[in-house]
């Protein structure tokens, strides 16, 4: 079954550590996509990448940190630098025919 | 000015009505148009793309591409109460599909 795999669904933080959420696709997309969204409102782009070892900052990178190693993975670390990390994460690889998106990591800080 | 805009709602048709859903955008530039549709607590799913002016029909939906006057709408006919959910207009930049830009949503509510 091709798709985007999140894990964990759920995450609870404690003020000051790193998280880290996962995200695997198989659908043999070159560019993957994270993204936040809050309550009541649209998604906000934290990072893109297009190839391997490449990356860019989207709309709100401060605080988080990516790694594209693989084709198939794109994980984002939550670091202690962002203050307000409770959100919905999401995570999506896309061709030129629209993005599709994991089932999302629900973040919440403790 | 927001890149993508919509109105935020709800939208509030009856069921078996046309429900229309509007999406405008401000990089006149912009080649590729997603609708995504979005249940509570649930991941966007995408439900129809759009990247020439008129319209695309599949099934029930039908997205409509307005290039010169920079908006783009999805019209849901026959709507059912499994339709409600929050809509999502994404927008590609000119350069390519590789940094989608989305609006708020708006809220879609078919009542019985």
């Amino acid at each position: 079954d091709g798709g985007i795999t999140q894990s964990p669904k759920y995450l609870f933080r404690k003020e000051g550590q790193n998280v880290t959420l996962s995200c695997e696709q198989n659908l043999n997309h070159d560019a993957m996509y994270w993204y936040r969204q809050d309550p009541g409102q649209g998604l906000r782009l934290i990072y893109y990448s297009q190839i391997v070892n490449d990356f860019q900052k989207g709309d709100i990178a401060e605080g988080y940190s990516v790694s594209r190693e693989k084709k198939e993975s794109f994980p984002l670390t939550v670091t202690s630098a962002q203050k307000n990390p409770t959100a919905f994460y999401l995570c999506a690889s896309s061709t030129g025919q629209g993005a599709f998106f994991g089932q999302g990591t629900r973040l919440t800080v403790v | 000015q927001k890149e993508v805009e919509q109105n935020s709602g709800p939208l509030s048709v009856p069921e078996g009505a046309i429900a229309s859903l509007n999406c405008t955008y401000s990089d006149r530039g912009s080649q590729s148009f997603f609708w995504y549709r979005q249940y509570s607590g649930k991941s966007p799913e995408l439900i129809m793309f759009i990247y020439s002016n008129g319209d695309k029909e599949d099934g029930r939906f039908t997205a409509q591409l307005n290039k010169a006057s920079q908006y783009v709408s999805l019209l849901i006919r026959d709507s059912q109460p499994s339709d409600s959910a929050t809509y999502l207009c994404a927008v590609a930049p000119p350069g390519g599909y590789n940094k989608l830009i989305f609006g708020a949503g708006t809220r879609l509510a078919v009542h019985p």
